[in-house]
């Protein structure tokens, strides 16, 4: 089965808006990425958070590690911001990581 | 300039033939990471090496083989390709294999096996 489930698949957001996405995984995760993804295909990692909450710049994560779930919060978004986000698990502790389908953004001006 | 070069960017192939995807990294990284991209599933976690030894496998297929001839390289060998091959190929690294490193990835190699 599908260890790691993002939602919402697709979101739309007028520049200036806040996006929530979030992350659900089926198994414990030793470690936990957001990535982006550039409509181009280009590959980023955001922030690694196994647990807690983090934040870097606009970006604000917050894993809570029993329920198995992660979510990613960023704040007044910007037209760069448009393309896919990925959350991945860690598993193993080895590194090996699960990805979700992703969370297709596009923010329009 | 690219701290992960992955060549060549495109590459289109027929069925049968083999292939070799270039990886190279200059994040003085120990561990190097190959990962898959098609269009029906989410990226796909294919191989990991630490220090030029392979220590996972979850590519169910012989057809692919990893090559580490020196320590920042890590390049991809396929074999008898298909169609269902299709699909961008991500090199990855991280400091070391354990732990909670961030994992960096190259820019990707798009395969069309026609």
């Amino acid at each position: 089965g599908q260890q790691v489930q993002q939602s919402p698949s697709s979101l739309v957001l007028q520049e200036g808006e806040n996006a929530e996405l979030q992350c659900n995984f089926s198994s414990t995760a030793t470690q936990l990425q957001w990535f982006y993804q550039s409509p181009g295909g280009s590959l980023v990692s955001l922030l690694s958070n196994p647990s807690g909450t983090k934040h870097t710049g606009r970006l604000t994560s917050t894993t809570v590690t029993k329920e198995r779930r992660s979510s990613l919060h960023i704040s007044s978004s910007q037209t760069t911001d448009s393309g896919t986000y990925l959350c991945a698990i860690d598993l193993t502790g080895y590194q090996n990581f699960y990805f979700g389908k992703g969370t297709s953004l596009t923010v329009i001006p | 300039d690219p701290k992960i070069i992955q060549k060549p960017k495109y590459l289109v192939a027929v069925t049968g033939s083999e292939k070799i995807l270039i990886c190279e990294q200059y994040l003085g990284h120990n561990a190097m990471y190959w990962y898959r991209q098609s269009a029906k599933k989410p990226l796909e976690f294919m191989f990991s090496y630490s220090y030029q030894k392979l220590m996972d496998n979850q590519t169910a297929s012989s057809r692919f083989q990893p090559q580490s001839s020196k320590k920042n390289h890590l390049d991809l060998q396929i074999t008898a390709l298909k169609p269902d091959d299709s699909a961008t190929y991500f090199c990855a690294s991280s400091q070391d294999l354990g732990g909670r490193d961030t994992q960096y990835f190259g820019p990707g190699t798009r395969l069309l096996v026609l």
